[in-house]
């Protein structure tokens, strides 16, 4: 699969549990972000990532962690969820913040 | 602050008919204004974009700022135009991008 792409595609877990989301691109894009599409809401930005480091944080909960750890990777790493924080969550990348932004098919998750 | 309105959740259309998905903004600055759809299955992607004002698979929207509006259009929508679509407004230097709760378009043959 070309393009930007995240694993896995669905995720159940526990409000105990610790899991992490995964999206990658090799589309030689130094900018990348997460959103967060819940129900009934616009699609909401959480992080923005360019050249690696984090130049924007919505007031995204602590229990939400990103990480990038170079331009092609980036991690969503969750913790202690809430049921309301079951949502579509999509990563996204651009070449830069002013370019277009290409969109993954995102991680469905399920928090019971 | 920044923020975009798509007042409707759904239109249901037949093949054939005009179709106008609504989107309007508020936002002090000078915006950049985009329209995404999602079909079944797919994921999000870019449709068109304001400053390109060009026509997309028969789409085509205008930025009115008077009217804070940029609906997308279509003279004679075909059943493939069944989709999830979008509205959205980047602003600022951050170049941001806000969604709109976005609109279902159902075209029936």
């Amino acid at each position: 699969e070309t393009g930007v792409t995240q694993t896995p595609r669905h995720l159940v877990m526990g409000m105990t549990n610790k899991k992490s989301l995964k999206c990658e691109q090799h589309l030689g894009h130094n900018a990348m972000y997460w959103y967060k599409q819940s129900a009934k809401k616009p699609l909401e930005l959480m992080f923005v990532y360019n050249f690696k480091e984090q130049t924007e944080n919505n007031s995204v909960p602590s229990r939400f962690s990103p990480e990038c750890p170079n331009s092609s990777h980036l991690f969503l790493h969750l913790h202690t969820l809430q049921p309301e924080d079951s949502a579509l969550y999509l990563c996204a990348s651009s070449y830069t913040r002013a370019n277009e932004q290409f969109f993954g098919p995102g991680t469905r998750l399920t928090v019971l | 602050a920044q923020r975009v309105t798509q007042p409707e959740k759904l239109l249901s259309v037949f093949k054939g008919a005009p179709v106008e998905l609504k989107c309007n903004y508020s936002y002090s600055g000078s915006p950049e204004l985009f329209w995404y759809v999602q079909y079944s299955r797919q994921r999000l992607q870019l449709l068109l974009r304001h400053i390109s004002r060009e026509s997309i698979k028969g789409f085509t929207a205008d930025l009115n700022k008077g009217e804070t509006s940029f609906h997308l259009k279509k003279p004679f929508a075909q059943e493939e135009d069944s989709a999830m679509y979008y509205c959205a407004l980047k602003s600022g230097a951050n170049s941001k991008l806000t969604f709109g709760k976005g609109i279902t378009l159902s075209v029936r043959p």
